[in-house]
Protein backbone atom coordinates (compact mmCIF):
# COMPACT_ATOMS: atom_id res chain seq x y z
CA UNK A 1 0.00 0.00 0.00
CA UNK A 2 0.89 3.81 -0.50
CA UNK A 3 3.59 4.47 2.24
CA UNK A 4 3.87 8.26 3.28
CA UNK A 5 6.97 9.02 5.34
CA UNK A 6 7.68 11.56 7.59
CA UNK A 7 10.91 13.14 8.75
CA UNK A 8 12.09 13.62 11.97
CA UNK A 9 9.56 11.54 13.85
CA UNK A 10 11.00 14.18 17.12
CA UNK A 11 12.46 17.42 17.41
CA UNK A 12 13.56 19.51 20.66
CA UNK A 13 15.48 22.66 20.02
CA UNK A 14 15.47 26.48 21.49
CA UNK A 15 13.03 28.88 20.98
CA UNK A 16 14.00 31.24 18.19
CA UNK A 17 14.95 27.82 15.80
CA UNK A 18 13.67 27.28 12.29
CA UNK A 19 12.72 23.95 12.17
CA UNK A 20 12.11 21.77 8.40
CA UNK A 21 9.86 18.64 8.46
CA UNK A 22 9.79 16.72 5.61
CA UNK A 23 6.61 14.30 4.17
CA UNK A 24 7.60 11.72 1.61
CA UNK A 25 5.51 10.18 -0.29
CA UNK A 26 7.60 6.30 -1.10
CA UNK A 27 5.43 4.58 -3.45
CA UNK A 28 3.50 6.88 -5.71
CA UNK A 29 3.37 10.67 -6.87
CA UNK A 30 1.13 12.89 -4.47
CA UNK A 31 -0.34 15.89 -6.47
CA UNK A 32 -1.80 17.22 -3.22
CA UNK A 33 -0.59 16.88 0.32
CA UNK A 34 -2.27 18.50 3.85
CA UNK A 35 -0.75 19.58 6.82
CA UNK A 36 -2.42 18.92 10.46
CA UNK A 37 -1.63 20.01 14.06
CA UNK A 38 -2.53 18.72 16.48
CA UNK A 39 -2.42 19.34 20.36
CA UNK A 40 -2.35 17.13 23.18
CA UNK A 41 -5.46 15.13 23.97
CA UNK A 42 -7.07 16.76 20.94
CA UNK A 43 -8.11 16.05 17.18
CA UNK A 44 -6.17 16.93 14.05
CA UNK A 45 -6.35 21.03 12.58
CA UNK A 46 -5.78 21.37 8.78
CA UNK A 47 -3.10 23.74 8.41
CA UNK A 48 -2.43 24.16 5.25
CA UNK A 49 -3.23 22.07 1.77
CA UNK A 50 -0.64 22.12 -0.82
CA UNK A 51 -0.54 21.29 -4.39
CA UNK A 52 2.46 19.93 -6.06
CA UNK A 53 4.30 23.04 -8.28
CA UNK A 54 1.99 25.90 -6.74
CA UNK A 55 1.84 27.61 -3.24
CA UNK A 56 -0.01 26.40 -0.37
CA UNK A 57 -3.87 27.33 0.36
CA UNK A 58 -3.44 27.91 4.17
CA UNK A 59 -6.52 28.20 6.69
CA UNK A 60 -7.96 31.17 8.60
CA UNK A 61 -5.58 31.54 11.75
CA UNK A 62 -2.53 29.62 9.97
CA UNK A 63 0.62 32.62 9.50
CA UNK A 64 1.68 31.60 6.07
CA UNK A 65 4.84 33.66 7.19
CA UNK A 66 5.35 31.12 10.34
CA UNK A 67 4.58 28.18 8.68
CA UNK A 68 6.37 27.78 5.21
CA UNK A 69 5.15 24.97 3.21
CA UNK A 70 7.63 23.39 0.01
CA UNK A 71 5.77 21.27 -2.31
CA UNK A 72 8.45 21.22 -5.07
CA UNK A 73 8.10 17.55 -6.43
CA UNK A 74 5.32 14.80 -6.61
CA UNK A 75 7.01 12.81 -3.52
CA UNK A 76 7.83 15.94 -1.04
CA UNK A 77 6.58 18.83 0.55
CA UNK A 78 8.02 20.39 3.80
CA UNK A 79 7.28 22.41 6.12
CA UNK A 80 9.17 24.67 8.45
CA UNK A 81 8.41 26.64 11.44
CA UNK A 82 10.16 29.69 11.55
CA UNK A 83 11.81 30.93 14.74
CA UNK A 84 9.62 28.69 16.62
CA UNK A 85 8.41 29.39 19.93
CA UNK A 86 6.95 27.14 22.97
CA UNK A 87 3.13 27.95 21.59
CA UNK A 88 4.36 26.50 18.49
CA UNK A 89 5.12 22.73 20.13
CA UNK A 90 2.79 20.07 18.50
CA UNK A 91 2.18 17.39 17.04
CA UNK A 92 2.49 17.86 13.26
CA UNK A 93 1.20 15.58 10.77
CA UNK A 94 1.25 15.03 6.96
CA UNK A 95 -1.03 13.35 4.14
CA UNK A 96 -0.51 13.05 0.77
CA UNK A 97 -3.05 12.16 -1.46
CA UNK A 98 -2.86 11.72 -5.26
CA UNK A 99 -5.10 12.67 -8.58
CA UNK A 100 -4.41 9.37 -10.25
CA UNK A 101 -5.79 7.51 -7.32
CA UNK A 102 -8.44 9.85 -6.36
CA UNK A 103 -10.81 7.47 -5.10
CA UNK A 104 -8.47 6.48 -2.69
CA UNK A 105 -7.98 8.24 1.11
CA UNK A 106 -5.47 10.04 2.21
CA UNK A 107 -2.20 8.30 3.13
CA UNK A 108 -0.59 9.67 6.66
CA UNK A 109 2.80 10.33 7.90
CA UNK A 110 3.79 8.87 11.24
CA UNK A 111 4.01 12.38 13.01
CA UNK A 112 6.71 14.68 14.39
CA UNK A 113 6.81 15.78 17.64
CA UNK A 114 8.14 19.23 18.14
CA UNK A 115 9.03 20.26 21.55
CA UNK A 116 10.47 24.02 21.92
CA UNK A 117 12.38 25.04 24.65
CA UNK B 1 -19.46 22.91 5.60
CA UNK B 2 -18.75 19.98 7.36
CA UNK B 3 -18.65 18.80 10.87
CA UNK B 4 -17.94 15.58 12.62
CA UNK B 5 -19.61 14.91 16.71
CA UNK B 6 -17.79 11.84 18.56
CA UNK B 7 -19.56 11.43 21.35
CA UNK B 8 -17.77 10.44 24.16
CA UNK B 9 -14.14 11.51 24.49
CA UNK B 10 -13.77 8.02 26.31
CA UNK B 11 -14.46 4.79 26.37
CA UNK B 12 -13.84 2.02 28.37
CA UNK B 13 -14.67 -1.50 27.55
CA UNK B 14 -14.39 -5.05 29.20
CA UNK B 15 -11.94 -7.63 27.02
CA UNK B 16 -14.61 -9.17 24.69
CA UNK B 17 -17.41 -6.67 25.23
CA UNK B 18 -18.61 -5.11 22.29
CA UNK B 19 -17.43 -1.54 21.35
CA UNK B 20 -19.29 1.22 19.72
CA UNK B 21 -17.83 4.71 18.98
CA UNK B 22 -20.38 6.95 18.04
CA UNK B 23 -19.98 9.48 15.18
CA UNK B 24 -22.90 12.24 13.69
CA UNK B 25 -21.55 14.23 11.12
CA UNK B 26 -22.88 17.45 9.34
CA UNK B 27 -22.42 18.43 5.33
CA UNK B 28 -24.23 20.23 2.78
CA UNK B 29 -23.37 17.33 0.53
CA UNK B 30 -23.39 13.66 0.22
CA UNK B 31 -20.35 13.05 2.20
CA UNK B 32 -16.86 10.97 2.69
CA UNK B 33 -16.86 9.20 6.04
CA UNK B 34 -14.04 7.49 7.37
CA UNK B 35 -12.50 5.90 10.79
CA UNK B 36 -8.89 6.52 11.64
CA UNK B 37 -7.18 4.93 15.04
CA UNK B 38 -4.25 6.45 16.60
CA UNK B 39 -1.46 4.61 18.60
CA UNK B 40 0.43 7.11 20.84
CA UNK B 41 3.10 9.63 19.14
CA UNK B 42 2.22 8.04 15.27
CA UNK B 43 0.10 9.14 12.72
CA UNK B 44 -3.65 7.57 11.64
CA UNK B 45 -4.15 4.37 10.26
CA UNK B 46 -7.44 4.25 8.32
CA UNK B 47 -9.65 1.88 9.57
CA UNK B 48 -12.56 2.08 6.84
CA UNK B 49 -14.04 4.53 4.51
CA UNK B 50 -17.43 4.80 3.28
CA UNK B 51 -17.74 6.47 -0.10
CA UNK B 52 -21.30 5.79 -1.11
CA UNK B 53 -21.40 2.35 -1.88
CA UNK B 54 -22.38 -0.10 0.83
CA UNK B 55 -23.74 1.30 4.19
CA UNK B 56 -22.21 -1.29 6.30
CA UNK B 57 -18.83 -0.87 5.59
CA UNK B 58 -16.33 -3.36 6.65
CA UNK B 59 -12.44 -2.60 7.60
CA UNK B 60 -9.77 -3.81 9.53
CA UNK B 61 -9.36 -5.59 12.89
CA UNK B 62 -12.84 -6.55 13.18
CA UNK B 63 -14.20 -3.03 12.80
CA UNK B 64 -17.38 -2.35 10.93
CA UNK B 65 -19.14 1.06 10.54
CA UNK B 66 -22.90 1.48 9.42
CA UNK B 67 -23.79 4.83 7.66
CA UNK B 68 -27.40 6.11 8.34
CA UNK B 69 -28.39 9.25 6.25
CA UNK B 70 -31.74 9.58 8.45
CA UNK B 71 -29.60 9.77 11.36
CA UNK B 72 -26.54 11.57 10.05
CA UNK B 73 -24.51 8.89 11.81
CA UNK B 74 -21.53 6.49 11.13
CA UNK B 75 -20.75 4.74 14.23
CA UNK B 76 -18.03 2.26 14.58
CA UNK B 77 -18.58 -1.08 16.16
CA UNK B 78 -16.42 -4.03 16.79
CA UNK B 79 -17.81 -7.46 18.53
CA UNK B 80 -15.42 -8.38 21.18
CA UNK B 81 -13.01 -5.89 21.97
CA UNK B 82 -9.27 -6.67 22.18
CA UNK B 83 -6.37 -5.63 24.30
CA UNK B 84 -4.44 -4.18 20.92
CA UNK B 85 -7.67 -1.82 20.51
CA UNK B 86 -7.27 0.24 23.11
CA UNK B 87 -5.87 3.73 20.98
CA UNK B 88 -7.79 7.18 19.72
CA UNK B 89 -10.48 6.96 17.03
CA UNK B 90 -10.90 9.51 15.34
CA UNK B 91 -14.23 10.12 13.10
CA UNK B 92 -13.62 12.18 9.71
CA UNK B 93 -15.56 13.91 6.87
CA UNK B 94 -14.59 15.21 3.31
CA UNK B 95 -16.69 16.30 0.48
CA UNK B 96 -14.21 14.15 -1.54
CA UNK B 97 -12.01 11.44 -1.14
CA UNK B 98 -8.26 11.77 -1.64
CA UNK B 99 -8.12 15.30 -2.61
CA UNK B 100 -9.98 17.07 -0.35
CA UNK B 101 -9.36 17.54 3.26
CA UNK B 102 -10.56 15.98 6.30
CA UNK B 103 -12.33 17.36 8.86
CA UNK B 104 -11.80 16.09 11.99
CA UNK B 105 -13.80 14.69 15.14
CA UNK B 106 -12.26 15.74 18.16
CA UNK B 107 -11.41 11.54 19.15
CA UNK B 108 -12.44 8.44 21.05
CA UNK B 109 -9.85 7.40 23.61
CA UNK B 110 -11.00 3.68 23.72
CA UNK B 111 -9.74 1.74 27.01
CA UNK B 112 -9.89 -1.93 27.09
CA UNK B 113 -10.12 -3.43 30.58
CA UNK B 114 -8.73 -7.36 31.05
Amino acid sequence: GAVVSQHPSRVICKSGTSVKIECRSLDFQATTMFWYRQFPKQSLMLMATSNEGSKATYEQGVEKDKFLINHASLTLSTLTVTSAHPEDSSFYICSASSWTYSNQPQHFGDGTRLSIL
Amino acid sequence: AQSVTQLGSHVSVSEGALVLLRCNYSSSVPPYLFWYVQYPNQGLQLLLKYTSAATLVKGINGFEAEFKKSETSFHLTKPSAHMSDAAEYFCAVSVGSGNTPLVFGKGTRLSVIA
